[in-house]
Protein backbone atom coordinates (compact mmCIF):
# COMPACT_ATOMS: atom_id res chain seq x y z
CA UNK A 1 0.00 0.00 0.00
CA UNK A 2 1.56 3.22 -1.37
CA UNK A 3 1.41 6.27 0.82
CA UNK A 4 2.49 9.51 1.40
CA UNK A 5 2.67 12.54 3.90
CA UNK A 6 3.76 16.18 3.61
CA UNK A 7 5.47 17.62 6.19
CA UNK A 8 6.89 21.19 7.07
CA UNK A 9 5.55 24.75 8.85
CA UNK A 10 2.43 26.30 8.42
CA UNK A 11 3.61 29.66 8.39
CA UNK A 12 6.52 31.14 6.85
CA UNK A 13 7.52 34.86 6.62
CA UNK A 14 8.11 36.86 3.44
CA UNK A 15 11.45 36.17 1.81
CA UNK A 16 12.17 32.81 3.92
CA UNK A 17 13.00 29.83 2.79
CA UNK A 18 10.55 27.08 2.36
CA UNK A 19 11.29 23.10 3.30
CA UNK A 20 9.04 20.93 2.66
CA UNK A 21 9.29 16.45 3.60
CA UNK A 22 7.38 13.99 1.60
CA UNK A 23 7.32 10.79 3.97
CA UNK A 24 6.40 7.66 1.96
CA UNK A 25 5.79 4.26 2.44
CA UNK A 26 4.76 1.52 -0.11
CA UNK A 27 7.43 1.87 -2.77
CA UNK A 28 11.45 2.67 -2.62
CA UNK A 29 12.05 5.88 -4.79
CA UNK A 30 15.55 3.49 -5.67
CA UNK A 31 13.32 1.25 -7.81
CA UNK A 32 13.46 1.95 -11.54
CA UNK A 33 10.80 4.50 -12.78
CA UNK A 34 9.99 5.67 -9.63
CA UNK A 35 9.54 9.35 -8.95
CA UNK A 36 7.69 11.82 -7.08
CA UNK A 37 6.39 15.36 -7.74
CA UNK A 38 5.43 18.20 -6.20
CA UNK A 39 2.11 20.17 -6.99
CA UNK A 40 0.72 22.83 -4.92
CA UNK A 41 -2.87 24.57 -5.29
CA UNK A 42 -3.33 28.17 -3.84
CA UNK A 43 -7.07 28.40 -2.06
CA UNK A 44 -9.82 28.08 -4.22
CA UNK A 45 -7.65 27.64 -7.25
CA UNK A 46 -6.15 25.03 -9.69
CA UNK A 47 -3.52 22.65 -9.43
CA UNK A 48 0.42 23.69 -10.22
CA UNK A 49 2.76 21.42 -11.21
CA UNK A 50 6.20 22.29 -9.26
CA UNK A 51 8.88 19.42 -9.43
CA UNK A 52 9.78 16.02 -9.90
CA UNK A 53 12.46 13.70 -8.74
CA UNK A 54 13.03 10.00 -9.92
CA UNK A 55 15.05 6.92 -9.22
CA UNK A 56 17.95 7.95 -10.99
CA UNK A 57 18.67 11.05 -9.68
CA UNK A 58 16.99 13.08 -12.59
CA UNK A 59 15.16 16.17 -11.24
CA UNK A 60 12.57 18.32 -13.65
CA UNK A 61 11.51 21.61 -12.61
CA UNK A 62 8.82 24.30 -13.54
CA UNK A 63 10.34 26.97 -15.76
CA UNK A 64 8.57 29.78 -13.89
CA UNK A 65 9.97 28.77 -10.35
CA UNK A 66 12.84 26.96 -11.48
CA UNK A 67 15.29 29.80 -9.92
CA UNK A 68 13.65 29.29 -6.55
CA UNK A 69 12.90 25.33 -6.42
CA UNK A 70 15.38 22.59 -5.26
CA UNK A 71 13.97 19.18 -5.05
CA UNK A 72 16.20 16.17 -3.30
CA UNK A 73 15.71 12.54 -2.01
CA UNK A 74 16.81 10.67 1.25
CA UNK A 75 16.57 6.82 0.05
CA UNK A 76 17.49 5.99 3.61
CA UNK A 77 14.54 7.50 5.09
CA UNK A 78 11.92 7.00 2.38
CA UNK A 79 11.63 10.98 2.06
CA UNK A 80 11.47 13.51 -1.00
CA UNK A 81 12.53 17.02 -0.11
CA UNK A 82 11.70 20.44 -1.64
CA UNK A 83 13.14 23.37 -1.12
CA UNK A 84 11.78 27.30 -2.49
CA UNK A 85 13.39 30.06 -1.70
CA UNK A 86 12.26 34.15 -1.53
CA UNK A 87 8.68 33.05 -0.24
CA UNK A 88 6.04 35.74 -1.07
CA UNK A 89 1.89 35.67 -0.31
CA UNK A 90 1.26 34.35 -3.57
CA UNK A 91 3.31 31.41 -2.73
CA UNK A 92 0.27 30.47 -0.18
CA UNK A 93 -0.98 27.49 -1.06
CA UNK A 94 -1.73 23.68 -0.41
CA UNK A 95 1.64 21.86 -1.34
CA UNK A 96 1.19 18.09 -2.27
CA UNK A 97 3.86 15.25 -2.73
CA UNK A 98 2.47 12.40 -5.54
CA UNK A 99 4.11 9.41 -6.80
CA UNK A 100 4.47 8.63 -9.91
CA UNK A 101 6.02 6.32 -12.77
CA UNK A 102 7.76 6.33 -15.78
CA UNK A 103 5.50 3.54 -17.35
CA UNK A 104 2.51 6.09 -16.55
CA UNK A 105 3.63 8.94 -16.32
CA UNK A 106 0.50 10.33 -14.13
CA UNK A 107 0.40 10.86 -10.49
CA UNK A 108 -1.72 7.84 -8.92
CA UNK A 109 -0.61 8.39 -5.02
CA UNK A 110 -1.03 11.41 -3.53
CA UNK A 111 -0.32 12.59 0.29
CA UNK A 112 -3.08 14.77 1.90
CA UNK A 113 -1.27 17.83 1.33
CA UNK A 114 -0.08 20.31 3.70
CA UNK A 115 -1.26 24.07 3.73
CA UNK A 116 1.41 26.65 4.18
CA UNK A 117 0.43 30.26 4.58
CA UNK A 118 3.11 33.15 3.97
CA UNK A 119 2.74 36.40 5.71
CA UNK A 120 4.09 38.47 7.96
CA UNK B 1 3.96 25.36 -22.03
CA UNK B 2 0.70 23.15 -23.57
CA UNK B 3 -2.18 25.18 -21.49
CA UNK B 4 -4.98 23.35 -20.53
CA UNK B 5 -8.67 24.89 -21.10
CA UNK B 6 -11.69 23.20 -19.62
CA UNK B 7 -15.07 23.81 -20.08
CA UNK B 8 -17.82 24.62 -18.62
CA UNK B 9 -16.43 26.03 -15.19
CA UNK B 10 -19.17 24.70 -13.60
CA UNK B 11 -22.21 22.16 -14.66
CA UNK B 12 -25.08 21.47 -12.91
CA UNK B 13 -26.52 17.88 -13.27
CA UNK B 14 -29.00 16.08 -11.93
CA UNK B 15 -28.85 13.00 -10.56
CA UNK B 16 -28.80 10.23 -12.63
CA UNK B 17 -28.20 12.17 -15.69
CA UNK B 18 -24.87 12.35 -17.88
CA UNK B 19 -22.67 14.88 -17.33
CA UNK B 20 -19.91 15.67 -19.60
CA UNK B 21 -16.66 17.88 -19.24
CA UNK B 22 -14.33 19.19 -22.02
CA UNK B 23 -10.72 20.04 -21.85
CA UNK B 24 -9.08 21.46 -25.12
CA UNK B 25 -4.81 21.74 -25.12
CA UNK B 26 -3.20 24.21 -27.07
CA UNK B 27 -0.96 21.24 -28.47
CA UNK B 28 -1.42 17.95 -29.60
CA UNK B 29 -1.19 15.48 -26.47
CA UNK B 30 -1.12 12.61 -28.86
CA UNK B 31 2.50 11.06 -29.33
CA UNK B 32 3.15 9.20 -32.58
CA UNK B 33 5.10 6.75 -31.69
CA UNK B 34 3.02 5.05 -29.30
CA UNK B 35 -0.15 6.52 -30.65
CA UNK B 36 -0.71 7.55 -27.01
CA UNK B 37 -2.84 10.53 -25.52
CA UNK B 38 -0.46 11.66 -22.31
CA UNK B 39 -4.08 13.69 -20.80
CA UNK B 40 -5.08 12.32 -17.66
CA UNK B 41 -8.34 13.50 -15.39
CA UNK B 42 -8.45 13.51 -11.49
CA UNK B 43 -11.43 14.52 -9.42
CA UNK B 44 -11.36 16.50 -6.31
CA UNK B 45 -13.55 16.34 -3.10
CA UNK B 46 -13.36 19.10 -0.60
CA UNK B 47 -10.64 19.05 1.67
CA UNK B 48 -9.20 16.16 -0.33
CA UNK B 49 -6.29 15.99 -2.93
CA UNK B 50 -6.73 14.79 -6.27
CA UNK B 51 -7.53 11.26 -7.18
CA UNK B 52 -7.02 9.32 -10.38
CA UNK B 53 -9.79 8.64 -12.45
CA UNK B 54 -8.32 8.12 -15.91
CA UNK B 55 -4.99 7.75 -17.88
CA UNK B 56 -3.77 7.99 -21.67
CA UNK B 57 -7.12 9.88 -22.24
CA UNK B 58 -9.44 6.60 -21.91
CA UNK B 59 -7.99 4.05 -19.60
CA UNK B 60 -9.91 3.80 -16.29
CA UNK B 61 -7.60 3.79 -13.11
CA UNK B 62 -8.39 0.53 -11.05
CA UNK B 63 -11.06 1.35 -8.49
CA UNK B 64 -13.23 3.71 -10.74
CA UNK B 65 -16.64 3.39 -11.13
CA UNK B 66 -17.12 2.74 -14.65
CA UNK B 67 -19.56 5.45 -15.23
CA UNK B 68 -16.92 7.41 -15.70
CA UNK B 69 -15.16 7.49 -19.09
CA UNK B 70 -12.67 9.27 -21.11
CA UNK B 71 -12.75 10.03 -24.72
CA UNK B 72 -11.02 12.05 -27.17
CA UNK B 73 -7.75 12.41 -29.20
CA UNK B 74 -5.10 15.19 -30.54
CA UNK B 75 -6.33 18.32 -28.51
CA UNK B 76 -9.90 17.84 -27.93
CA UNK B 77 -10.77 15.32 -24.61
CA UNK B 78 -14.01 14.36 -22.80
CA UNK B 79 -15.12 13.36 -18.88
CA UNK B 80 -18.12 11.62 -19.24
CA UNK B 81 -20.48 10.89 -16.02
CA UNK B 82 -23.03 8.25 -16.87
CA UNK B 83 -25.31 8.37 -14.00
CA UNK B 84 -24.56 11.15 -12.07
CA UNK B 85 -24.44 10.33 -8.15
CA UNK B 86 -24.25 12.44 -5.15
CA UNK B 87 -20.62 11.38 -4.36
CA UNK B 88 -19.42 12.67 -7.95
CA UNK B 89 -19.71 16.17 -6.82
CA UNK B 90 -16.04 17.39 -7.26
CA UNK B 91 -13.88 19.34 -8.96
CA UNK B 92 -12.45 17.72 -11.79
CA UNK B 93 -9.18 18.53 -13.79
CA UNK B 94 -7.09 17.69 -16.71
CA UNK B 95 -3.56 17.19 -16.98
CA UNK B 96 -1.24 16.65 -19.61
CA UNK B 97 2.18 14.55 -19.14
CA UNK B 98 3.04 15.27 -22.64
CA UNK B 99 5.62 17.68 -22.38
CA UNK B 100 7.26 19.61 -19.26
CA UNK B 101 6.18 21.52 -17.47
CA UNK B 102 3.25 19.28 -16.96
CA UNK B 103 0.14 21.24 -16.35
CA UNK B 104 -3.29 20.92 -15.51
CA UNK B 105 -6.48 22.78 -16.68
CA UNK B 106 -8.42 25.44 -13.99
CA UNK B 107 -11.22 23.03 -13.22
CA UNK B 108 -14.84 22.22 -13.78
CA UNK B 109 -16.72 21.93 -10.39
CA UNK B 110 -19.80 19.61 -10.71
CA UNK B 111 -22.85 20.28 -8.91
CA UNK B 112 -26.29 18.81 -8.39
CA UNK B 113 -29.27 20.42 -9.96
Amino acid sequence: QITLKESGPTLVNPTQTLTLTCSFSGFSVTTSGVGVGWIRQPPGKALEWLALIYWDDDKRYSPSLKSRLTITKDTSKNQVVLTMTNMDPVDTATYYCAHRTQQRLVFGYWGQGTLVTVSS
Amino acid sequence: DIVMTQSPDSLAVSLGERATINCKSSQSVLHSSNNRNYLAWYQQKPGQPPKLLIYWASTRESGVPDRFSGSGSGTDFTLTITSLQAEDVAVYYCHQYYSSPLTFGQGTRLEIK
